[in-house]
């Protein structure tokens, strides 16, 4: 099993639509989770930490599943500008510290 | 807001040719990474480096690879003998805590290496 699955998509979506992204990770034992943004041959952007108690930050929620170990992302009254990869990011305990993995990302086509 | 400026955008080098990608962290930063990300794949973890020493390396960071913070302010990563498949996306970043902490990370647009 990957350390941090994602569904690559493409999810395509209209404008004004809702639309939700789920990210699995196996190590139980992980610290700290994050989705970020990148858009094509750009660099990963912080979109959001994910916070136990969930959290929001104007049309994007993000919710923490330690139970079932998943994260998810949903983007509310999707904008043109939303269409990117959003990859999920989970800082996991390793001996002697911690890693940093990257998820391979879900695409995101927002359509007029 | 500040930024990790990373140089050159896009570097074409000969396979066999030793390259170094340039890399500016955020002033207040203590904690410095490298990444690649081939074409159309995930992104990975090469190094990460702090108080002017490796952290920590993964697989792919071999012989080959090299990093170094020669002043103050840059970090370089140095890629001995390239190979056609060190084609990529090498992208810089840098945090206030270690992997990120509670924050991420903060990256650079990145350097395109390509080798031919």
């Amino acid at each position: 099993r990957k350390e941090v699955e994602q569904d690559p998509g493409p999810f395509n979506v209209p404008e004004g639509a809702t639309v939700a992204f789920n990210c699995t990770y196996s190590n139980s034992a992980s610290q700290s989770f994050f989705w970020y943004r990148q858009d094509c041959r750009k660099e990963p952007k912080l979109l959001m930490s994910v916070y136990s108690s969930g959290n929001e930050d104007g049309r994007f929620t993000a919710q923490l599943n330690r139970a079932s170990q998943y994260i998810s992302l949903l983007i509310r009254d999707s904008k043109l500008s939303d269409s990117a990869t959003y990859l999920c990011v989970v800082k996991v305990v390793r001996t002697g510290g911690f890693k940093t993995i990257f998820g391979a990302g879900t695409r995101l086509f927002v359509k007029a | 807001e500040p930024e990790v400026t990373q140089t050159p955008s896009h570097q074409v080098t000969q396979m066999g040719q030793e390259v170094i990608l340039r890399c500016v962290p955020i002033s207040n930063h203590l904690y410095f990474y490298w990444y690649r990300q081939i074409l159309g794949q995930k992104v990975e973890f090469l190094v990460s480096f702090y108080n002017n020493e490796i952290s920590e390396k993964s697989e792919i960071f071999d012989d080959q690879f090299s990093v170094e913070r020669p002043d103050g302010s840059n970090f370089t990563l140095k890629i001995r003998s390239t190979k056609l498949e060190d084609s990529a996306m090498y992208f810089c970043a840098s945090s206030e805590a270690l992997w990120g902490g509670d924050y991420g990370y903060t990256f650079g647009s990145g350097t395109r290496l390509t080798v031919v």
